[in-house]
């Protein structure tokens, strides 16, 4: 599976749009970028993924850029429940195919 | 309400005394797995079971085991704990078959402290 590199930390003002960039240069045609976060020492949840096509639900928006090699997630109204950790994750196909988990995104909200 | 549900949610034991951590589904996911989370390490798979009666290691299986018997419980056993499994410990479940790249979803963590 595909490594990506993730800011360590970011910071956001309460009620702005949080952008968390990731890259996964390495990616191939078959994977899956994934967005999870995690609160505190909670069970990771899940957030969004996709393969090429951007992707929105009520939580957020993935943009990923033409190429694939990197990805954006969209928070559009942050709030201070936002704060958390988000890990992007890349998963390629195949039954097996594990999640692996990097250090993430250190994402404060602000008030 | 669809959860994955772990019990306990905290667990303080000693050195060789057998224990089982429960996992359970209400989702009917095939897939089930077992995670364990340690500062700096970040989250590393254990075991995971793609149906019933069938189990795989994971990246760090030394010192665990699991079963799967129903589809709905995948326990997690330590026949001898060592302070060295203390750690926050992660269940989660997806379909599986043709849904592989369906999300994951986790319990909210059992932490084990071994003494």
């Amino acid at each position: 599976d595909a490594k990506t590199t993730q800011p360590p930390s970011m910071d956001c003002a309460e009620g702005r749009a949080a952008n968390l960039p990731c890259n996964h240069s390495t990616i191939s045609g078959n994977e899956y970028v994934y967005w999870y976060r995690q609160i505190h020492s909670q069970g990771p949840q899940y957030i969004i993924h996709g393969l090429k096509n951007n992707e929105t639900n009520e939580m957020a928006s993935l943009i990923i850029t033409e190429d694939r090699k990197s990805s954006t997630l969209i928070l559009p109204h942050a709030t201070l429940r936002d704060t958390a950790v988000y890990y992007c994750i890349v998963r390629g196909g195949g039954a097996t195919n594990k999640l692996i988990f990097g250090t993430g995104t250190l994402l404060a909200v602000q008030p | 309400e669809a959860q994955v549900t772990q019990n306990p949610r905290y667990l303080i034991t000693v050195t060789g005394k057998k224990l089982t951590v429960t996992c359970s589904q209400n989702m009917n996911h095939e897939y089930m797995s077992w995670y364990r989370q340690d500062p700096g390490l970040g989250l590393r798979q254990i075991y995971y079971s793609m149906n019933v009666e069938v189990t795989d290691k994971g990246d760090v299986p030394e010192g665990y085991k699991v079963s799967r018997k129903e589809k709905r419980n995948f326990p997690l056993i330590l026949e001898s704990p060592s302070p060295n499994q203390t750690s926050l410990y992660f269940c989660a479940s997806r379909r599986g078959g043709s849904s592989y790249n369906s999300p994951l979803h986790f319990g909210n963590g059992t932490r084990l402290t071994v003494t």
